[in-house]
């Protein structure tokens, strides 16, 4: 079975700052794909980011960065230079072997930011 | 608008009623999902679609819930005898496989809120 973990229930960070956002993961499947999604209150969830478990290198979007450590199955997201805007929940989740489509959500992060 | 689309957006209802929600997958997308959220949790996967095929069902999806995707496009979702337990928000999803780069990005549509009163 697949598990995806965030134990982070709040974030608050200070306007520009850098935040970094927690997620481990938990597989047997040897290929899976990891997601994160941000979620503002009205509720749709907004892809961000890709990392496959073959990648070599980490993904990067924009100022949003996935921070890929397979051994320690961890796949944090780092949001750089944080914006009002960003306040919103972000999900970290997994999608397992290719014949396995569903995704897999955390609990979720309440990410807010202080102006 | 290209992205996917819910309708209606927000369903107050009355236990023991039944309520269909429609969804609008991005037009060249082959697959469609539907996913739960409840509030304070993520989504939970419910069922999807390879065109006009379900392929999946979660143990979530109660004999009360049907889905459909008749013409491999849009799809509805339909709750009978709805309980208060059916409130939260409904999920769609779509996503085109296989993809380009193999990323098989998965993108929602900004869901349907149910109360059940």
């Amino acid at each position: 079975a697949q598990k995806i973990t965030q134990t982070q229930p709040g974030m608050f960070v200070q306007e520009k700052e850098a935040v970094t956002l927690d997620c481990t993961y938990d597989t047997s499947d040897p290929s899976y794909g990891l997601f994160w999604y941000k979620q503002p209150s009205s509720g749709e969830m907004i892809f961000l980011i890709y990392q496959g478990s073959y990648d070599q290198q980490n993904a990067t979007e924009g100022r949003y960065s996935l921070n890929f450590q397979k051994a320690r199955k961890s796949a944090n997201l780092v949001i750089s230079a944080s914006q009002l805007g960003d306040s919103a929940m972000y999900f970290c989740a997994m999608r397992g072997s290719m014949g396995a489509q569903k995704l897999v959500f955390g609990q979720g992060t309440r990410l807010t930011i202080n102006p | 608008d290209t992205g996917v689309s819910q309708n209606p957006r927000h369903k107050i209802t009355k236990r023991g009623q039944n309520v269909t929600f429609r969804c609008d997958p991005i037009s060249e997308h082959n697959r469609l999902y539907w996913y739960r959220q409840t509030l304070g949790q993520g989504p939970e996967f419910l069922t999807y679609f390879q065109n006009e095929a379900q392929l999946e069902k979660s143990r979530l999806l109660s004999d009360r819930f049907s889905a459909e995707r008749p013409k491999g496009s849009f799809s509805t979702l339909e709750i009978q005898r709805t309980e208060q337990g059916d409130s939260a928000m409904y999920l769609c999803a779509s996503s085109q496989y296989p993809s380009a780069g193999g990323g098989h990005t998965i993108y929602f549509g900004e869901g349907s809120w149910l109360t059940v009163v």
